[in-house]
């Protein structure tokens, strides 16, 4: 069964240092998504993206975000200086639709100290 | 703006109960509601997606209800086993293309 694949499944870096979080989603999906949960909080949207442009943002996904589709499979979500409150499990997501139902991973946790 | 609340927090279950999860949300214009399991440091895993235009969906042992007009979806797990041990998290779509999560329900299920 197709299935959301996530790398790392964990990391851990100092506070500042760039993180690049990757996904690869389901192939024949068009949207694509990050979410977040920190822990023992609800889960929480940051990015949607289709057709290679950002479509929605969370008032989290500030300028320290990015999220990419470097080629068909790919799409990364990098935090250029990472802080400490930045520590969470990172989701990503795929649907085939807009309103469809949403694939998740497995997830990377992220441990900024 | 959409809140998305469920009771009870937790639950404790001998195996073999029939058991009821509820998820509630204060705007009803939503396009679907989906729930899903997540166990414990792991993903999210997709159980049941209904439309805004279904009343329920049925998947195995589960059922999920969803009565619109009344802001509330709930899920129906029948002969509980230990292996449904999770956190079970519903969550609506609105106008936008994102998922709304509440808070989540833990499940325990004891032999």
């Amino acid at each position: 069964e197709p299935e959301v694949t996530q790398t790392p499944s964990h990391q851990v870096t100092q506070m500042g240092q760039e993180v690049i979080l990757r996904c690869v989603p389901i192939s024949n999906h068009l949207y694509f998504y990050w979410y977040r949960q920190i822990l023992g909080q609800k889960v929480e949207f940051l990015v949607s993206f289709y057709n290679n442009e950002i479509s929605e943002k969370s008032e989290i996904f500030d300028d320290q975000f990015s999220v990419e589709r470097p080629d068909g499979s790919n799409f990364t979500l990098k935090i250029r200086s990472t802080k400490l409150e930045d520590s969470a499990m990172y989701f990503c997501a795929s649907a085939p639709g807009v309103t469809g139902e949403l694939f998740f991973g497995e997830g990377s946790r992220l441990t900024v100290l | 703006k959409q809140e998305v609340t469920q009771i009870p927090a937790a639950l404790s279950v001998p195996e073999g109960e029939n058991l009821v999860l509820n998820c509630s949300f204060t705007d009803s214009a939503i396009y679907n509601l989906q729930w899903f399991r997540q166990d414990p440091g792991k993903g999210l895993t997709s159980l049941l997606l209904i439309q805004s235009s279904q009343r329920e969906q049925t998947s195995g042992r589960l059922n999920a209800s969803l009565d619109k007009s009344s802001g509330r979806s709930t899920l129906y797990i029948a002969a509980s086993q230990p292996g449904d041990s999770a956190t079970y998290l519903c969550a609506v779509i609105q106008d936008t293309d994102k998922l709304i999560f509440g808070t989540g329900t833990r499940l325990q299920v004891f032999p």
